[in-house]
C-alpha cells in the first residue's frame, strides 16, 4: 500500500517569496492533516480536512497560509508571503477518519522548506 | 497545564541494550489513545505503536513495547535490542476529547545508539 506522498522534498526561498506544498494521502484515508515542524519541537497541526471540510484551522496563519483540498483527496499548502519563521518542516498525514479511538495518523516524508 | 511529558531530552545506549523511552501524561478524559513516533534525520514521522486507554493488555509491536501504568498515567515506550538504525528523536502524543482528538505531542526524546 502507497504511502503518504509530499513534494517538494526541500524548498529553499527568499522572504516575500510564495510558495506550495502537495499533498497525496493513503487512498481512502478521509482525514489530511497539515503540520509545521520547528527543529528541535514536535509537531504543530495548521489545518485538518475530513473529506475537503475543514475541521480546524485555528493555528493556521491566515494572513499568509492557505491550504485546500480538492475534491477530497490531494491537499495544497501555500505560503504567501514567506518569513524567516516559516523555515521549519512540514508534515502531511492522513488517517482512516478523524475520528476517536484507534485512529493513526500516518505521515508522509515532509518538505524542508528554508527562507533566507 | 501540559499534557505530554518526556523528561529525558537526550539519551546515549549500547547497541543491543533495551531501552526505555519515558512519556507521562495528563488527562481527565477516560477515553483516550496514546501513541509513539520515530523520527529519524530524514524527516519523516515513523508509527510506531498505539495504546487504547481501554486497552487490557499492553501493546508490543515486534521489538517496541508500550509499558502502560494507567495509574500513574505513564506510557514509556520500551525497544528491546536496540539497533544502530533505531537512532533518532521518538514522539510520545495522546489524543483525548478535551483535544478534539487531535494529536498533542511531547517535545521528544534523542536516541543515540552506539556501535
Amino acid at each position: 500500500e502507497a504511502g503518504v506522498a509530499q513534494s517538494p522534498r526541500y524548498k529553499i526561498i527568499e522572504k516575500r517569496q510564495s510558495v506550495a506544498f502537495w499533498c497525496n494521502p493513503i487512498s481512502g484515508h478521509a482525514t489530511l492533516y497539515w503540520y509545521q515542524q520547528i527543529l528541535g519541537q514536535g509537531p504543530k497541526l495548521l489545518i485538518q480536512f475530513q473529506n475537503n471540510g475543514v475541521v480546524d484551522d485555528s493555528q493556521l496563519p491566515k494572513d499568509r497560509f492557505s491550504a485546500e483540498r480538492l475534491k477530497g483527496v490531494d491537499s495544497t499548502l501555500k505560503i504567501q508571503p514567506a518569513k524567516l519563521e516559516d523555515s521549519a518542516v512540514y508534515l502531511c498525514a492522513s488517517s482512516l477518519e478523524g475520528l476517536a479511538g484507534e485512529d493513526t495518523q500516518y505521515f508522509g516524508p515532509g518538505t524542508r522548506l528554508t527562507v533566507l | 497545564a501540559q499534557k505530554i511529558t518526556q523528561t529525558q531530552p537526550g539519551m546515549f545506549v549500547q547497541e543491543k541494550e533495551a531501552v526505555t523511552l519515558d512519556c507521562t501524561y495528563d488527562t481527565s478524559d477516560p477515553s483516550y489513545g496514546l501513541f509513539w513516533y520515530k523520527q529519524p534525520s530524514s524527516g519523516e514521522m515513523i508509527f510506531l505503536i498505539y495504546q487504547g486507554s481501554y486497552d487490557q493488555q499492553n501493546a508490543t509491536e515486534g521489538r517496541y513495547s508500550l509499558n502502560f501504568q494507567k495509574a500513574r498515567k505513564s506510557a514509556n515506550l520500551v525497544i528491546s535490542a536496540s539497533q544502530l538504525g533505531d537512532s533518532a528523536m521518538y514522539f510520545c502524543a495522546m489524543r483525548d476529547l478535551d483535544s478534539n482528538y487531535q494529536l498533542i505531542w511531547g517535545a521528544g526524546t534523542k536516541l543515540i545508539i552506539k556501535p
